[in-house]
């Protein structure tokens, strides 16, 4: 399985909602990442999650909350967010393991719209 | 100067054409060159690695510079299906996790 999948795919919601994005992969990974890509921007770090572990924040406001239940799960916890947060969403994963050829692998997004 | 940076574009070529990108990177300590190209609306799919070696896949080839710290990637007999933007990829040292995209060329082949 060379697959990293998202849910849901497009998702609405308004300023008061709270609601989660979901990534998962079985490719045995050990890292993890969310990004946020503007359109015809390109993908912009915001978390990386390396052996279930908050490596990397890239002071991403506190509407936005990482989650690694587990090694092949990731989610991303939304609440009180902004118009200007709609965007799509990345999840991406890495073999990790400090190998220096860490190829990322993404799954389709998640196409956020905040009303 | 941004971190990675890449010509925008767009680059307009007829099939069957060769082009070339480059990207420059600031950090002299970067390890890790990847190229990624993204459909419209679709996620970064990987192309190829950046070896220091240069590497060639069918019909693209990858070239390192670390003197002057740009990649490049060279396509050859451009088809259609190759439109699409092409984002670079860096890794500083030390960081390995933490990659920034670069800009992105979009490529658009022309019957």
């Amino acid at each position: 399985d060379t697959e990293v999948t998202q849910t849901p795919k497009h998702l609405v919601m308004g300023m008061t909602n709270k609601k989660s994005l979901k990534c998962e992969q079985h490719m045995g990974h050990r890292a993890m990442y969310w990004y946020k890509q503007k359109a015809k921007k390109p993908p912009e770090l915001m978390f990386v999650y390396s052996y279930e572990k908050l490596s990397i924040n890239e002071s991403v406001p506190s509407r936005f909350s990482p989650e690694c239940p587990n090694s092949s799960l990731l989610n991303l916890h939304l609440h009180a967010l902004q118009p200007e947060d709609s965007a799509l969403y990345l999840c991406a994963s890495s073999p990790g393991g400090g190998t220096l050829n860490n190829e990322q692998f993404f799954g389709p997004g998640t196409r956020l719209t905040v009303l | 100067r941004k971190e990675v940076e890449q010509d925008p574009g767009p680059f307009n070529v007829p099939e069957g054409a060769t082009v070339a990108f480059n990207c420059t990177y600031s950090n002299s300590a970067s390890q890790s060159f990847f190229w990624y190209r993204q459909d419209c609306r679709k996620e970064p799919k990987l192309l190829m690695s950046v070896y220091s070696s240069g590497n060639e896949d069918g019909r693209f080839t990858a070239q390192l510079n670390r003197a002057s710290q740009y990649i490049s990637l060279l396509i050859r007999d451009s088809k259609l299906s190759d439109s699409a933007t092409y984002l670079c990829v860096v890794t500083p040292d030390g960081g390995y996790q933490k990659v920034t995209f670069g800009t992105g060329t979009k490529l658009q082949v022309i019957p």
